[in-house]
């Protein structure tokens, strides 16, 4: 079966640091990839998504993100982090026996400090 | 426009009502969802409708019952819930993305539910 592993529980930064949230799956096959975000107080909102081409994945808000089909990753980056990107982070993968299935991670809460 | 609307944003209820939650979509997506998120966690999938019809139920408590009236609507009947029951309830809507053949799902606020 499909899985999704976070392993950033917790992540703390400072204003303008770098962000770097893992997200590994299991799947060997074709997969859609989905990156959410959660702010506080506000509901799940679509990041960025891979379907297939270009492994770097362009989202909003200045995030991006890498497939990285030989390591079973899809890792989200942003190169400089705001105080407003205090957030909970999802990522997510299509359950392949069943598209309409989204398989979350457990998420990874990001505190940033100004 | 990828707006997923729901109704109440908070309930609380006894154990002993029943009670609705609302969801809306009005960009003719084939697919609805029932979702339950407790703090800190990721949401977890209760029911799927696809075109009006029940297509997932994930072993989900026969005191919630959900209907899909029709294509834009989606409900949740709340029956003899306990206080574990307490949590976020979102609906998520999803159409194939003609772009990328993709399906993506759109989420709504969210009812955040209190079982006293």
């Amino acid at each position: 079966a499909q899985s999704v592993s976070q392993h950033n529980h917790h992540v703390i930064l400072s204003e303008a640091a770098s962000l770097e949230l893992g997200c590994n799956y299991s799947y060997g096959g074709t997969v859609n990839l989905f990156w959410y975000v959660q702010y506080p107080g506000q509901h799940l909102q679509l990041l960025l998504k891979y379907f297939s081409g270009d492994p770097l994945v362009k989202g909003i808000k200045g995030f991006e993100a890498e497939f990285i089909k030989s390591k079973f990753s899809f890792n989200l980056r942003k190169p400089s982090v705001q105080w407003s990107d205090t957030a909970e982070y999802f990522c997510a993968v299509n359950d392949p026996a069943d598209t309409d299935k989204l398989i979350f991670g457990t998420g990874t809460r990001l505190q940033v400090f100004p | 426009d990828t707006e997923v609307t729901q109704t109440p944003k908070h309930l609380v209820m006894g154990m002993t009502n029943k009670k609705s939650l609302k969801c809306e979509q009005h960009m003719g997506h084939r697919a609805m969802y029932w979702y339950k998120q407790k703090a800190k966690k990721p949401p977890e999938l209760m029911f799927v409708y696809s075109y009006e019809k029940l297509s997932i139920n994930e072993s989900v408590p026969s005191r919630f019952s959900p209907e899909c009236p029709n294509s834009s609507l989606l409900n949740l009947h709340l029956h003899a819930l306990q206080p574990e029951d307490s949590a976020l309830y979102l609906c998520a809507s999803s159409h194939e993305d003609e772009r990328d053949y993709t399906d993506t799902q759109y989420f709504g606020p969210g009812t955040r539910l209190t079982v006293l």
